[in-house]
């Protein structure tokens, strides 16, 4: 069956860099986009971009150019997204998708548990 | 970026209730519209893709409609499972977005 398995819960100070992992298995990782949508507590979701796993391409948010970085690494169907200078709004729970593709649509049919990141001095 | 305007931001509704929920594009985005919905503490769940397909699953009392760059999810009798938040999201640009939310609580 397809999960997707995310690190866990971390605690940053403001300024400092975050990374999570998010862990495919039960399909062809580089057979499917994978998204970063997150949402601060109390708000809606927020999309941050995607990454191909097959080419590496990325595309991000106009929000976060320049702050966030996705990577993937396909020996381990594992997809990472990195952000850097934090601030207090920052602090959310992270989350990342599956993209599948039906006739000319798209949309995110499995999700990960979420990784909540806490940003505070 | 193409902005997505969700409305209401919330509304109370009675078990039986009909309930519609509005989502207006920026822009064209022709019919590329999914509709979530996310209960506390858990991922969103697809309803509607395409702004019209019903997904594989989803039960009958929701629809979806396309008039322009406006978009209607309608629930056509809510049940006490329905009460959570919901979210429309344009998949046109590549630079995907998500409506503002509606929360859809007990009256």
């Amino acid at each position: 069956q397809v999960q997707l398995v995310q690190s866990g819960a971390e605690v940053k100070k403001p300024g400092a860099s975050m990374k999570v992992s998010c862990e495919a298995s039960g399909y062809n990782f580089t057979g499917f986009y994978i998204h970063w949508v997150r949402q601060a507590p109390g708000e809606g979701l927020e999309w941050m971009g995607w990454i191909n796993p097959n080419s590496g391409v990325t595309n991000y948010a106009q929000k976060f150019q320049g702050r966030v970085t996705m990577t993937r690494d396909t020996s381990i169907s594992t997809a990472y997204m990195e952000l850097s200078g934090l601030r207090s709004d920052d602090t959310a729970v992270y989350s990342c998708a599956r993209d599948v593709q039906v006739l000319y649509y798209h949309f995110f049919d499995f999700w990960g548990q979420g990784t909540l990141v806490t940003v505070s001095s | 970026d193409i902005q997505m305007t969700q409305s209401p931001s919330s509304l109370s509704a009675s078990v039986g209730d009909r309930v519609t929920i509005t989502c207006r594009a920026s822009q064209t985005i022709n019919s590329l519209l999914n509709w979530y919905q996310q209960k506390p503490g858990k991922a969103p769940n697809l309803l509607i893709y395409g702004a019209s397909n019903l997904q594989s699953g989803v039960p009958s009392r929701f629809s979806g409609s396309r008039s322009g760059t406006d978009f209607t999810l309608t629930i056509s009798s809510l049940q006490p499972e329905d009460f959570a938040t919901y979210y429309c999201q344009q998949i046109y640009s590549p630079s995907l977005s998500f409506g503002g939310g509606t929360k859809v609580e007990i009256e």
